[in-house]
């Protein structure tokens, strides 16, 4: 089974709306964290925002947020009012375990842009 | 300068040749990665390292060799290339998590290797 699957290959959004990309996760593990990257057409990948399993609030960041459902393993990152910068591929990612395990293992990516 | 670096950012080679990617970050972190990239798989982990001398197998580490020598450094080396391995190659690094936060990994930008 998938660790982490996101289900939107692609999405195309409109300027300054909000838009939430999917990401659902598998473990049995009480600790683990979840992490989301954006990665610009120029190549790089960039740490967005985190959420820890045991975190009471969901994590924001600016414009980012995230929709953290535990029971229902779940963690969408919310972007507010896009903007033309927000196009690029946006990674899920878990971490799973005790802590001195680092490994993440990142979904397939959701392809978003922005029209003007 | 400070970060994560990654050489060569391209390289063209043939089956069959050796090839080593290099990795530096000045950072100090003790863990290091190496992941690849391939359209429809995310980002992948082939080996990591938790301090100098200590690695360990990923998820794809088959033709792959790593060492580390130097905390700083983190080479990747294919031994005898395929075609297979053309792929887009990022080191990152994280420090260890500590309770009650799991660490994120920063990333290089990344080596284009494309095996002819």
């Amino acid at each position: 089974a998938q660790k982490i699957t996101q289900t939107q290959p692609g999405m195309f959004v409109q300027e300054k709306e909000a838009v939430t990309l999917d990401c659902t996760y598998d473990t049995s593990d009480p600790s683990y964290g979840l992490f989301w990257y954006k990665q610009p057409s120029s190549g790089e990948m960039i740490f967005l925002i985190y959420q820890g399993s045991y975190d009471q609030q969901n994590a924001t960041e600016g414009r980012y947020s995230l929709n953290f459902q535990k029971a229902r393993k779940s963690a969408n990152l919310v972007i507010s009012a896009s903007q033309l910068g927000d196009s690029a591929m946006y990674f899920c990612a878990m971490r799973e375990a005790n802590f001195g395990n680092e490994k993440l293992t990142f979904g397939t990516g959701t392809r978003l842009t922005i029209i003007p | 300068d400070a970060g994560i670096t990654q050489s060569p950012r391209y390289k063209i080679t043939e089956t069959g040749r050796q090839v080593t990617l290099m990795c530096h970050q000045t950072w100090s972190h003790s863990y290091m990665f190496w992941y690849r990239q391939d359209l429809g798989h995310g980002l992948r982990l082939i080996y990591y390292s938790a301090a100098a001398d200590i690695t360990d197998k990923g998820e794809v580490p088959d033709g792959y060799v790593v060492s580390r020598s130097k905390t700083e450094n983190f080479p990747l080396t294919l031994e005898s290339a395929t075609r297979s391995q053309t792929s887009v190659y990022f080191c990152a690094s994280s420090e260890r998590s500590t309770s009650g936060r799991h660490n994120e990994q920063f990333f290089g930008p990344g080596t284009r290797l494309t095996v002819l």
